[in-house]
């Protein structure tokens, strides 16, 4: 699987978008990338996936660069729930989801 | 909520021990994948099975073992427990082989302390 690289923390004020960065340089064309969040030891929640285009849910948006070297993820109204750590994850057929650190977002009141 | 369940919720065990994690996937999924997260860490793969079958596995020794049953339940055992097993234990289920566009939903985990 390709190594991503993101930030290791970021704040962000509540109420206003969160822009985190993941840096995926070596991806290959089949890997997806994928963001999961984890709130203080809970179990990570799946937040979105996109392979080439652009992807919006209820949760969030995935900004995926032409050459697919870089991803965003945005929160557009961050909400104090939001807190968590977020990780950028790019997976191939052979399924194993590596973690890497994250990145750990507060958002402030 | 993920439908993904595990149990116990915590468990204490000695050195040297066995132990046995259960997990209970999403009907109708075909793949669960264990992994292992310590503490300040990001998970770790540990193996995955897919209809019952091994389908990979992670850099984690053979006394980490599991089974899939047909009942979407599934176990991770682990044998002569270490003090560096201390870990929270994840289940992630999914329809098809995860990875390959699929999507992983994750339980709560199971927080095993080894004294």
């Amino acid at each position: 699987d390709a190594k991503t690289t993101q930030p290791p923390s970021m704040d962000c004020a509540e109420g206003r978008a969160a822009n985190l960065p993941c840096n995926h340089s070596t991806i290959s064309g089949n890997e997806y990338v994928y963001w999961y969040r984890q709130i203080h030891s809970q179990g990570p929640q799946y937040i979105i996936h996109g392979l080439k285009n652009n992807e919006t849910n209820e949760m969030a948006s995935l900004i995926i660069t032409e050459d697919r070297k870089s991803s965003t993820l945005i929160l557009p109204h961050a909400t104090l729930r939001d807190t968590a750590v977020y990780y950028c994850i790019a997976a191939y057929y052979d399924y194993k989801l590596s973690f890497g650190a994250g990145t750990t977002v507060t958002v402030r009141a | 909520e993920t439908g993904v369940t595990q149990s116990p919720t915590h468990l204490i065990k000695t050195r040297g021990q066995q132990v046995t994690l259960r997990c209970s996937s999403q009907s109708g999924h075909n793949t669960v994948s264990w992994y292992q997260q310590a503490l300040g860490q990001g998970p770790q793969f540990i193996f995955q099975y897919y209809r019952e079958e091994e389908n990979g596995r992670g850099n984690f020794p053979p006394r980490f073992s599991g089974l899939q049953f047909p009942n979407y339940s599934s176990e991770l055992n682990v044998n002569a427990l270490e003090l560096d097993d201390s870990a929270l234990y994840l289940c992630a289920s999914s329809f098809g082989l995860a990875g390959a566009g699929d999507t992983q939903y994750f339980g709560p985990g199971t927080r095993l302390t080894v004294l």
